[in-house]
């Protein structure tokens, strides 16, 4: 099965800041990777996949990128609805998986 | 647009068989030539991705609970289901449904309904 690492775990920005964060998957998985947002009491929202192409109606700040095992998410401008916990996802390999989570505070 | 809703029992004896069934709006299970899964959370933890049915009926399981899971189409109803059998404490979670596209990343996703497994 297919690990998925993400760090830092949580993280605590401002508003205007730009963050980063990092998801590696323990063997190659060829930019099969997906990114959700996920709100406290809320499913999570899908926000891009192929590691770079960003979903339908998802603001231009945010971006990924990376290849091979290695991965990032990137939000530029942090804005206060962007307060969240950010997932990672492989879809190379099943059992698909994700990542722990990356809590973001604003 | 495409949406759909989880529904089924919120509370479920240990030892028996955990039955959620997702409705789909907005598009059509057999002609949109997706995939549809499920998804769980259990509270405060992880997602965990439990399987996946083509719109053809063929399944893929999560082997972690393969010997306990099935997942279904029911096309007449435009619905998809979800049977976990011989439940524990641990199976207690946030069971979430969602389109799988033709790769399986997920988008949208149900809201989502908490099944708790408790005598």
């Amino acid at each position: 099965d297919i690990q998925m690492t993400q760090s830092p775990s949580s993280l605590t920005a401002s508003v205007g800041d730009r963050v980063t964060i990092t998801c590696r998957a323990s063997q190659d998985i060829y930019k099969s990777l997906a990114w959700y947002q996920q709100k406290p009491g809320k499913a999570p929202k899908f926000l891009l996949y192929g590691a770079s192409r960003l979903g339908s109606g998802v603001p231009s700040r945010i971006s990924g990128s990376g290849s091979g095992t290695d991965y990032t998410l990137t939000i530029s401008s942090l804005q206060p609805e962007d307060s969240a916990t950010y997932h990672c996802q492989q879809y190379d390999i099943t059992p698909y998986s994700f990542g722990q989570g990356t809590k973001l505070e604003i | 647009q495409l949406q759909l809703q989880e529904s089924g029992p919120g509370l479920v004896k240990p030892s028996e068989t955990l039955s959620l069934t997702c409705t789909v709006s907005g598009d059509s299970i057999t002609t949109s030539e997706s995939y549809w899964g499920w998804i769980r959370q259990p509270p405060g933890k992880d997602l965990e991705w439990i399987g996946s049915i083509y719109y053809s009926g063929e399944t893929y399981y999560n082997p972690s609970l393969k010997r306990r899971v099935t997942i279904s189409v029911d096309t007449s109803n435009n619905q998809f289901s979800l049977t976990l059998s011989s439940v524990t404490a641990a199976d207690t979670a946030i069971y979430y449904c969602a389109s799988g596209g033709i790769y399986n990343w997920f988008d949208p996703w149900g809201q989502g309904t908490l099944v708790t497994v408790s005598s």
